[in-house]
């Protein structure tokens, strides 16, 4: 069965600090996606990333920048330079790529707090 | 950003009371998806529309009915609800899985108190 594990429940860190969100997962599947969201206390979840399991190139887009290990399964994202909007709870999530209906399978999320 | 919206996006509602909650995407998709997100707990999959068809029921009790009625909008009828079901209702689109990978985009949710 697949598994999302988010080991950490709750960071704090002060402004301009980089933080790392730690997502971990379990999948029998050779093919998967591998998503994080954002949760910011407004509750919509916004869409950040997507990875394909065929591609383990690292991704940054501005301060946020995405780690994918295979031999690891593990599916990190740090966040450079932290600023207090970055204040959210975030999620990874794992989606198989076949199957009778699309299913993303989300871990219990982090909830980052960047004090000033 | 208003792709996927929901409405009311508070609801307060007694235990004999009926309700229905709304979603309507902008985003010319056509999957729609209803989660339940309760404190602690991950996010729980509910329903999966494709096409307007119904193609996924995790086990989700009678008291919660959902409707398609076409490809923009979803509805999630409400009756005689407990208060453990007292939660965030979140709603999502994305295109048919079938036609390759698919990001699923969310609304804001309703946050529902049952008293």
């Amino acid at each position: 069965a697949q598994k999302v594990t988010q080991a950490q429940t709750e960071i704090s860190v002060v402004e301009k600090e980089d933080v790392t969100l730690d997502c971990v997962y379990e999948t029998r599947d050779t093919t998967y996606y591998l998503f994080w969201y954002k949760q910011p206390p407004s509750g919509e979840l916004v869409f950040l990333i997507r990875r394909n399991s065929f591609d383990e190139q690292n991704e940054i887009s501005g301060r946020y920048s995405w780690n994918f290990q295979k031999s690891t399964s593990s599916f990190n994202f740090t966040i450079t330079a932290s600023q207090v909007v970055d204040s959210a709870v975030y999620f990874c999530a794992l989606s198989e790529a076949q199957g009778g209906s699309e299913k993303l399978v989300f871990g219990k999320g982090t909830k980052l707090t960047v004090n000033p | 950003e208003t792709g996927v919206t929901q409405t009311p996006r508070h609801l307060v509602m007694g235990m004999t009371n009926k309700k229905s909650l709304k979603c309507e995407q902008h985003l010319g998709h056509n999957a729609m998806y209803w989660y339940k997100q309760s404190a602690k707990k991950p996010l729980e999959l509910m329903f999966v529309y494709s096409l307007e068809e119904r193609v996924e029921n995790n086990s989700v009790p009678s008291r919660f009915s959902p409707e398609c009625p076409n490809s923009s909008h979803l509805f999630l009828h409400l009756h005689t609800l407990q208060p453990e079901d007292s939660a965030l209702y979140l709603c999502a689109s994305s295109q048919d899985w079938r036609g390759g990978p698919v990001t699923q985009y969310f609304g804001p949710g309703t946050r529902l108190l049952v008293l």
